[in-house]
């Protein structure tokens, strides 16, 4: 039975209109990541939630915002989506003690037309 | 600033035979590295991992390697079989209570023949 659990499996979105990514769990993980890959390139770390705390990467641009309203959700939004945020989306889940691997999901595979 | 490098995109190694993979890191702060291996529409599944203060971890086929002066750990798989086919990911981490994420390597695409 899968673990995390991504929808949807492909999203297709217009330039600049907001597309909300989802992913649940059923471990009872208590953190919970985003992780953004682009063809090609390492999978990038967005931001992860330890229970309910957000915590965002530098690097990580405005547009992209979060949500986690409970153990077993969280969401990834992107409020005004560009070209270049066309990717494959990984949420990825962990007990959260420092040297536990990380259980990922299929992925959300977003074109931007 | 690419703190984990993958150098080979791709590898291609005939069945029974050994695959190495391999990886090297920047940041002396890592302390835990582990492999993934993903299947093409599939997220990354675990496969082995070693801490630093290790110097090699094995599980059945799979072997890491690690040397902490060189910055480099190594995936050994021996024999390769067709199954294994898939990307590899090697992963870092540094040390912290309460986390677990992961700095990626972009991958290495191995590719066992018959």
């Amino acid at each position: 039975d899968a673990m995390v659990i991504q929808n949807p499996r492909y999203q297709v979105t217009q330039f600049g209109k907001p597309v909300t990514l989802s992913c649940s769990q059923t471990l009872n993980h208590n953190v919970m990541y985003w992780y953004q890959q682009k063809s090609s390139q390492a999978p990038k770390l967005l931001f992860h939630y330890y229970d309910k705390d957000f915590n965002n990467e530098a690097d990580t641009p405005d547009n992209f915002q979060s949500r986690r309203p409970n153990t077993s959700f969280c969401f990834l939004d992107i409020r005004s989506p560009g070209l270049g945020d066309a990717a494959m989306y990984l949420c990825a889940t962990s007990v959260g003690q420092g040297y536990e691997k990380l259980f990922f999901g299929s992925g959300t595979q977003l074109s931007v037309l | 600033d690419q703190q984990v490098k993958q150098n080979s995109p791709s590898l291609s190694v005939q069945e029974g035979r050994i695959s190495i993979l391999n990886c090297d890191y920047t940041n002396s702060m890592f302390d835990y590295f582990l492999w993934y291996k993903k299947y093409p529409a599939e997220g990354p599944t675990f496969l082995i991992s070693i801490s630093s203060i290790k110097d090699k971890n094995e599980d059945g086929r799979f072997t890491v390697f690690l040397n902490k002066s060189a910055k480099h750990l190594s995936l050994h798989i021996v024999p390769s079989q067709p199954g294994d086919s898939a990307v590899y990911f090697c992963a870092a981490k540094e040390r912290s209570y309460n986390t677990d994420k992961l700095i990626f390597g972009t991958g290495t695409r191995l590719q066992v023949f018959p």
